[in-house]
This record gives C-alpha cells, sequence and structure tokens, in this order.
C-alpha cells in the first residue's frame, strides 16, 4: 500500500505487507529530515533520519528515500507487523541539520496492520 | 538510562487558574523544547531552552505563556489563566546538542473545563 501523505492521511495494510509513508517538502534548502512515529497516547519516537547528500538510508525494517529533485521523501517499513501501527510524522529542522533547535512537522500517515 | 519524564501525565484546570507542567530531560542533555499538538495534528514548536537561557521562543504566545530551565530541577512550561483553547497535549524533548535527535517525553494532556 502507499500514501500521498497530506492527500492520504491514513494508510491501511495486511500483515506482512511492505508499507510505504510518503512526505512532501517545499524548501528546496532542507538539508536533513526525520522520520518519527508515535504511538497513541505516546511522546513521537525517533526511526530514522537522513541528510540531503544521501539518496537513501536504510535502519532496521525501515528505509528511507529522498529525492531532492521533486522534494519528495518516504518511509518504507517492510514486512509490516501490528507494533507497527501508529501515526508516521516527517519534521525538519528549518534551520538545517546544525541547527536542530525547532522542528518542523507534517500532518501525519495514520498507519493501520490489519492482522 | 531512563528517557525524558514528564509530569502530570494529566492535567485538568478550569478557566482562569495556571497550570505548571514539568520536564525532566534524559540525563546528559541540556536541550528542551517544548511543543503543543492538537488532535490529529503535527507538533508546533513553542519554546528552546538550555540551562538557564530560552534560546528561542518564537513559537510561545506572548502572553499568559512562560518557560524556564533552572540551573538544578526540571523545565517548567507555565501558562496562566487558562482558557479553553489551552486544552491540548504538550510534549517536551531533550538533546544533548543543537545538532542531535530531539527525544520526546510522552507529554502532559492538559484539559481546560
Amino acid at each position: 500500500g502507499e500514501s500521498v501523505g497530506l492527500h492520504l492521511p491514513t494508510l491501511s495494510v495486511q500483515e506482512g505487507d511492505n508499507s510505504i509513508i510518503n512526505c512532501a517538502y517545499s524548501n528546496s534548502a532542507s538539508d536533513y529530515f526525520i522520520w518519527y512515529k508515535q504511538e497513541s497516547g505516546k511522546g513521537p519516537q525517533f526511526i530514522i533520519d537522513i541528510r540531503s547528500n544521501m539518496d537513501k538510508r536504510q535502519g532496521q525494517r525501515v528505509t528511507v528515500l529522498l529525492n531532492k529533485t521533486v522534494k519528495h521523501l518516504s518511509l518504507q517499513i517492510a514486512a509490516t507487523q501490528p507494533g507497527d501501527s501508529a501515526v508516521y510524522f516527517c519534521a525538519e529542522p528549518p534551520g538545517g541539520a546544525g541547527n536542530n533547535r525547532k522542528l518542523i512537522w507534517g500532518l501525519g500517515t495514520s498507519l493501520a496492520v490489519n492482522p | 538510562n531512563a528517557g525524558v519524564m514528564q509530569n502530570p501525565r494529566h492535567l485538568v484546570r478550569r478557566r482562569g487558574q495556571e497550570a505548571r507542567l514539568r520536564c525532566s530531560p534524559m540525563k546528559g542533555h541540556s536541550h528542551v523544547y517544548w511543543y503543543r499538538q492538537l488532535p490529529e495534528e503535527g507538533l508546533k514548536f513553542m519554546v528552546y531552552l538550555q540551562k538557564e537561557n530560552i534560546i528561542d521562543e518564537s513559537g510561545m504566545p506572548k502572553e499568559r505563556f512562560s518557560a524556564e530551565f533552572p540551573k538544578e530541577g526540571p523545565s517548567i512550561l507555565r501558562i496562566q489563566q487558562v482558557v479553553r483553547g489551552d486544552s491540548a497535549a504538550y510534549f517536551c524533548a531533550s538533546s544533548s546538542g543543537q545538532a542531535q535527535p530531539q527525544h520526546f517525553g510522552d507529554g502532559t494532556r492538559l484539559s481546560i473545563l
């Protein structure tokens, strides 16, 4: 399944499938992006980050892709599990990677994993 | 290694009362950030503090809201004369430096009657 981020804030997938969550940004000078996961009633949890000198970064079961040409990034979750159900946010510091003093957050995408 | 601790988890106040929200950063972190979140929205930056100093308060309302991070003790977000519109979840994050990832607490949910 695939989300188009701001225009489709809910994504429903079957357990075991791969999930793709999208995020668009507007500032071509943005050089650092972070994905957070927020479970119900909890604070955001850092998942993975990427700097603009990279196109791809992999973590455990997650991959972030950055396309600077179209100002778009995506979070891919492999073999989605029920514990992945949460709202996923992309965030960026407007001051760049070296100035993380505040984060600007996207709207968020709610991921629901069906058993 | 305890994470960011916020208390209380839930706070109910009547209009006109004061609300005090506390945040203890992760051990070794001297940078604290406060954010506000309305239901089904992303977080909105309010204020960034280092020990005893407010570095950036560009997201905090000029009236009724204040924040501090004393040399000893937790960071405090204070809201005076609360109104219904202050109802929200308030999250605190901490980091070891400006270029380091922010780690979040589980928030204080403020309800105004």
